[in-house]
């Protein structure tokens, strides 16, 4: 199956800090990546979704401003997380589908822990 | 609205008992699709099935069935003779055509020896 990267997997940071977290897909052309957010014992939750060279689409309630998502290639989209403060400390997923295949396949990352002190 | 229910939130059996997570959805779509992943502690997610709403045949893949019903809206995943390794947090998922993935709340389930 299709392969999709995070990096890095966990990420420790002080209060005010910006933090990148890359999202990589290594065997296919990604047009459509997706970025959740799961706390703990939570289930995920969609964030915002990128097709390549198009600005993002957010869910309600997530701050653009705060979370900035370029999809900048085929293969590539990062998530940074903006003067990140304790409450932004999560587990962040990407996810990863082709040309007119996200509805019914998505590949996912490992994800990424971010820890902000 | 589309939505996932997954009614047990944590679930604890004896190693080598039968174990069934319920997962019942909503959609307005004729056409979907239903997953389940598991998320060992480790956190990625471990795709297990997916299938779509055309195919109500049950599956089986070694020790894990599904049990998909349309009549009831449920896509229920049972493990057979369970392990330790078995113990993780599963999320069953649905999505429609041009639908944003929708997941459960999950149910943690604890295989203890």
């Amino acid at each position: 199956g299709a392969v999709v990267s995070q990096h890095p997997s966990r990420v420790i940071c002080k209060s005010g800090t910006s933090v990148k977290i890359e999202c990589r897909s290594l065997d296919f052309q990604a047009t459509t990546m997706f970025w959740y957010r799961q706390f703990p014992k939570k289930s995920l939750m969609l964030m915002a979704t990128s097709n390549e060279g198009s600005k993002a689409t957010y869910e309600q309630g997530v701050e653009k401003d705060k979370f900035l998502i370029n999809h900048a290639s085929l293969t590539l989209s990062t998530l940074t997380v903006t003067s990140a403060h304790p409450e932004d400390s999560s587990f962040y997923i990407c996810s990863a589908a082709g040309r007119g295949d996200s509805y019914n396949e998505q590949f996912f990352g490992p994800g990424t822990r971010l820890t902000v002190l | 609205a589309q939505k996932v229910t997954q009614a047990q939130t944590e679930i604890s059996v004896v190693e080598k008992e039968d174990v069934t997570l319920d997962c019942v959805y909503e959609t307005r779509d004729t056409t979907y699709y239903l997953f389940w992943y598991k998320q060992p502690p480790s956190g990625e997610l471990v795709f297990l099935i997916r299938r779509n709403s055309f195919d109500e045949q049950n599956e089986i893949s070694g020790r894990y069935s599904w049990n998909f019903q349309k009549s009831t809206s449920s896509f229920n995943f049972t493990i057979t003779a369970s392990q330790v390794v078995d113990s993780a947090v599963y999320f069953c998922a649905l999505t429609g055509y041009g639908q944003n993935f929708v997941f459960g709340p999950g149910t943690r389930l604890s295989v203890l020896p």
